[in-house]
């Protein structure tokens, strides 16, 4: 099946640093990506959708200034958490969809453990 | 997207089939039924997918009822390693929409 990766896998940073996840799809083009969150205990929430080439469309409640999102390439996206504070402590997920004709199921990539002291 | 109802837990027997059901009474006649898993601190895992009819692949069976407001994934040998979230999803294929993540099923394998 399809790969996605994530990098790193588990960062630590200061409170007001600002940290950036790579999410990279490996052996397909993904016309698509998308950026989820998930807190302990609690299921996946969508943060974003990123189309290669244009703006990502973020998710109601989430601030598109600390959330930096580009997707420069069909096998890239980047998220970058800018002036991280405790709170964006989490699990960061991204996916991406192959978006062959009858093939959308999206892979997702193993996540980033995000701490923020 | 329809919503789903899905069981918060369930156990099931290494070696014997896990039967996870998902209600989805609101679906939509172009909306599909995913299944997906989380074991513990990894990304989701893609196993099926289908509209009306049952599907079966190298993981799992799906069984969609004849009105499609219910499903069932099927486990068929479940193993210690099948112990995850599993989450029953519906909504319209195409590659441009995300996946609305329920609380899922929690199913636990016991030796």
């Amino acid at each position: 099946g399809a790969v996605v990766s994530q990098h790193p896998s588990r960062v630590i940073c200061k409170s007001g640093t600002s940290v950036k996840i790579e999410c990279r799809s490996l052996d397909f083009q993904a016309t698509t990506m998308f950026w989820y969150r998930q807190f302990p205990k609690q299921s996946l929430m969508l943060m974003a959708t990123s189309n290669e080439g244009s703006k990502a469309t973020y998710e109601q409640g989430v601030e598109k200034d600390k959330f930096l999102i580009n997707h420069a390439s069909l096998t890239l996206s980047t998220l970058t958490v800018t002036s991280a504070h405790p709170e964006d402590s989490s699990f960061y997920i991204c996916s991406a969809t192959t978006g062959t004709s009858g093939s959308y199921e999206q892979y997702f990539g193993p996540g980033t453990r995000l701490t923020v002291t | 997207d329809a919503k789903t109802t899905q069981p918060p837990s369930m156990d099931c027997a290494e070696g014997r089939a896990a039967n996870l059901p998902c209600n989805h009474s609101t679906i939509s006649g172009n909306e599909y039924v995913y299944w997906y898993r989380q074991i513990h601190s990894q990304g989701p895992q893609y196993i099926i997918h289908g509209l009306k009819n049952n599907e079966t692949n190298e993981m799992a069976s799906l069984i969609i009822t004849e009105d499609r407001k219910s499903s069932t994934l099927i486990l068929p040998h479940a193993t210690l390693r099948d112990t995850a979230v599993y989450y029953c999803i519906v909504r319209v294929t195409g590659s441009g929409y995300a996946l609305n993540f329920g609380k899922g099923t929690s199913l636990l394998v016991t030796p």
